[in-house]
């Protein structure tokens, strides 16, 4: 495996299920994150972890949930879920925190809520 | 609050037709401007890195540009392979990027 992988890369769930994304770098990277893109929206970051902490967190409901418990994989928590949280979910990771211009992305998770 | 603002939102060429697109952006501390590739259903590549006002970058077709409000991705005789959604991102003193909404590019045979 290189770069970054996600899974799964597409998810249907219902507003009351609980799911996970899973992320992990293979690139030796000590900064990942998450971003989500909507239709006919820019890419929102989420959030930002750095040597396994996080450091931003980018006024993103409390239904989603990150976890980061080592500096290859990341997870989203995500609970009672709204239609408009439908999106690309995407994870990236950097050489370090300064150098969070150059991401390499994973493929994301194509999430869609009933 | 940062701002970055693409144009056009799409463009549609015909295959050797070169083109500029266009990046505009305010931001507080420029710490870095980023080009983007995104293909259908993939997550965005990293083309380039721009830090100050008249620096050139140039791979294959493609060539960027910076100025202090703007930049431009010139794409020399496109092809089709060149088809996507072209992202720019700024990054300030913060260390967070902030992306634009892209320009979709077709390049037609």
């Amino acid at each position: 495996e290189t770069g970054v992988t996600q899974t799964p890369r597409h998810l249907v769930m219902g507003m009351t299920n609980k799911k996970s994304l899973k992320c992990e770098q293979h690139l030796g990277h000590n900064a990942m994150y998450w971003y989500k893109q909507s239709a006919k929206k820019p890419l929102e970051l989420m959030f930002v972890y750095s040597l396994e902490e996080r450091v931003e967190n980018n006024s993103v409901p409390s239904r989603f949930s990150p976890e980061c418990p080592n500096s290859s994989h990341l997870f989203l928590h995500l609970h009672t879920l709204q239609p408009e949280d439908s999106a690309l979910y995407l994870c990236a990771s950097s050489q370090e925190l300064t150098s969070a211009g150059e991401l390499f992305f994973g493929e994301g998770s194509r999430l869609t809520v009933l | 609050e940062d701002q970055v603002t693409q144009s056009p939102e799409a463009l549609r060429l015909q295959e050797g037709e070169s083109s500029s697109l266009n990046c505009s952006y305010t931001v507080s501390g420029l710490r870095g401007l980023f080009w983007y590739r995104q293909d259908p259903g993939k997550g965005p590549e990293f083309l380039f890195t721009l830090y100050s006002a008249g620096e050139e970058k140039e791979k294959e077709r493609l060539k960027a540009t910076l100025t202090k409000k703007e930049s431009f991705l010139h794409i020399t005789a496109p092809k089709p392979e060149d088809s996507a959604t072209y992202l720019c991102a700024v990054n300030n003193a913060g260390n967070m990027l902030t992306f634009g909404g892209g320009t979709r590019l077709m390049v037609k045979p």
